[in-house]
C-alpha cells in the first residue's frame, strides 16, 4: 500500500547534539517533502528534495529514491528546534498530487 | 506578502452550527488542497481544487464542501458540526508539476 514511514517517533536531545531522523517510503510516493510544526501549529517547509542532498544552516537533507528513504540531519541543535519533524510525498497512485504524510518525529531539545 | 493565507485561525462554536474557513494563496498556483490533523497530530488530505475539478477523499462526510471563487481561493464549508470535527484544518497549494506544497497557518476548530 501507500506508506510513509518516520522514525524514531519521539526523540529527546540536550541542546548543541546531533541528529538523524529518517523517512521511508512505498513506490508509489515521490517528491520528498521534510516540514517542521512548531510548538505554535505552524507547518514550516524545511526541504524539497525528490533526490539528492541539500543543506540549509545546521539542517540537511538527503533522499536516495531508489532505495526509498530520505534522512534529515540536525546539527548543533537548538531549543527552537523543538516540535513534529514530518516527511510527506506525493501519492502518484492517484489523481489529486496530494502528500501522503507520516505520523512524524517528535523532537524535544533540553537547554 | 504571505504565500498561503487562512482565516480565522481559531473557530470556536457549537454542535449543529454552520462555519467556513477561508484560504487564499498569491503564489500562482493551479491546484489546492484542504488536509485535517487531528488530535493525534497526523494529516490526511480531504480535497484537491484544480482547474474547477474537485477531488474527494472518500472518507470525507458530505457535510464538508469545498467552495473555489476562482483559482487563489478554495474556502471550507462545514453543515452540522458535531464533536469529532473538532481538529486543525490546513490549507495548501501547489504549481502544475505537483512539486512544493506550500501550507496555511492552519484553522483550530473546537466544536463544543
Amino acid at each position: 500500500g501507500i506508506q510513509v514511514e518516520q522514525s524514531p517517533p519521539d526523540l529527546i536531545l540536550q541542546e548543541g547534539a546531533n541528529s538523524t531522523l529518517r523517512c521511508n517510503f512505498s513506490d508509489s510516493v515521490n517528491n520528498l517533502q521534510w516540514f517542521h510544526q512548531n510548538p505554535w501549529g505552524q507547518l514550516i517547509n524545511l526541504f524539497y528534495i525528490p533526490s539528492g542532498t541539500k543543506q540549509n544552516g545546521r539542517l540537511s537533507a538527503t533522499t536516495v529514491a531508489t532505495e526509498r528513504y530520505s534522512l534529515l540531519y540536525i546539527s548543533s541543535s537548538q531549543t527552537t528546534d523543538s516540535g513534529v519533524y514530518f516527511c510527506a510525498g506525493v501519492n502518484y497512485g492517484g489523481s489529486q498530487g496530494n502528500l501522503i504524510f507520516g505520523k512524524g518525529t517528535k523532537l524535544s531539545v533540553k537547554p | 506578502d504571505t504565500a498561503v493565507s487562512q482565516t480565522p485561525k481559531y473557530l470556536v462554536t457549537q454542535m449543529g452550527n454552520d462555519k467556513s474557513i477561508k484560504c487564499e494563496q498569491n503564489l500562482g498556483h493551479d491546484t489546492m488542497y484542504w488536509y485535517k490533523q487531528d488530535s493525534k497530530k497526523f494529516l490526511k488530505i480531504m480535497f484537491s481544487y484544480n482547474n474547477k475539478e474537485l477531488i474527494i477523499n472518500e472518507t470525507v462526510p458530505n457535510r464538508f464542501s469545498p467552495k473555489s471563487p476562482d483559482k487563489a481561493h478554495l474556502n471550507l464549508h462545514i453543515n452540522s458540526l458535531e464533536l469529532g470535527d473538532s481538529a486543525v484544518y490546513f490549507c495548501a497549494s501547489t504549481g502544475l508539476s505537483y512539486n512544493e506544497q506550500f501550507f496555511g497557518p492552519g484553522t483550530r476548530l473546537t466544536v463544543l
